[in-house]
């Protein structure tokens, strides 16, 4: 059974900070990892997807990392903004029709 | 580009009716993924469909059903409505094991 979890679970931030959200999942055995940003009570954004043959994929301010072997992803926000506060998800496809598996996401409030 | 398009978008029923959601797949995809989240949840699997036919179950409620038709369009079925049933429902497409779309959602609420 696939299992995906994120830490931390809320971060509270001043503008300008750097950060760091993690996903992990207990299958190694994914084909690609996608994160998404959901804005409260709002549809899912997809920010990025890594392919399972890749390491990193970038998209502007953001950077994510994927470590199939130690079942890791890292979405890293460069120079964190207001608008940048959400909820981050991350999600694997998972079983034979790669439905999503998610996690509980990450709530980030960043504070002019 | 064409999205995956959802409707209604908001619904409200009272408890123990019934309730279509429509999703409209982005063209050429074959894959039809729907998605049930609740009240600070994260969103759950509820079953999927593969050229038209049903591929994949998850945790879906015996009180509901869903179908794919010839022209791709899904719509999600919910009988016998009770007030936990009131969560956004989303419905996502993908092309052979890619990126999965996401649609922007159907709030339902039962009162």
């Amino acid at each position: 059974k696939q299992e995906v979890t994120q830490i931390p679970a809320a971060l509270s931030v001043p503008e300008g900070e750097n950060l760091v959200l993690n996903c992990s999942f207990t299958d190694s055995a994914i084909y690609n990892l996608q994160w998404f940003r959901q804005d409260p009570g709002k549809g899912l954004t997809s920010l990025l997807l890594i392919q399972s043959s890749q390491r990193e994929q970038t998209s502007g301010r953001l950077n994510a990392s994927l470590d199939k072997s130690s079942g890791r992803s890292t979405l890293y926000i460069a120079a964190s903004q207001p608008g940048d506060s959400a909820t981050y998800l991350c999600a694997v496809p998972w079983g034979g029709y790669n439905k999503l598996i998610f996690g509980a996401g990450t709530r980030l409030a960043v504070h002019p | 580009a064409a999205g995956v398009i959802q409707s209604p978008r908001h619904l409200i029923k009272e408890k123990r009716e019934t309730a279509t959601l429509k999703c409209y797949p982005i063209p050429r995809h074959d894959t039809v993924y729907w998605y049930q989240q609740g009240p600070g949840q994260d969103p759950q699997f509820l079953i999927s469909f593969y050229e038209k036919m049903q591929s994949d179950k998850g945790s879906i409620p015996d009180r509901f059903s869903a179908q794919q038709f010839s022209d791709y369009h899904s719509e999600l079925n919910m009988s016998s409505l009770e007030l936990g049933d009131s969560a956004l429902y989303f419905c996502a497409s993908s092309s052979s094991e890619s990126e999965q779309y996401f649609g922007p959602g159907t709030r339902l609420t039962v009162t």
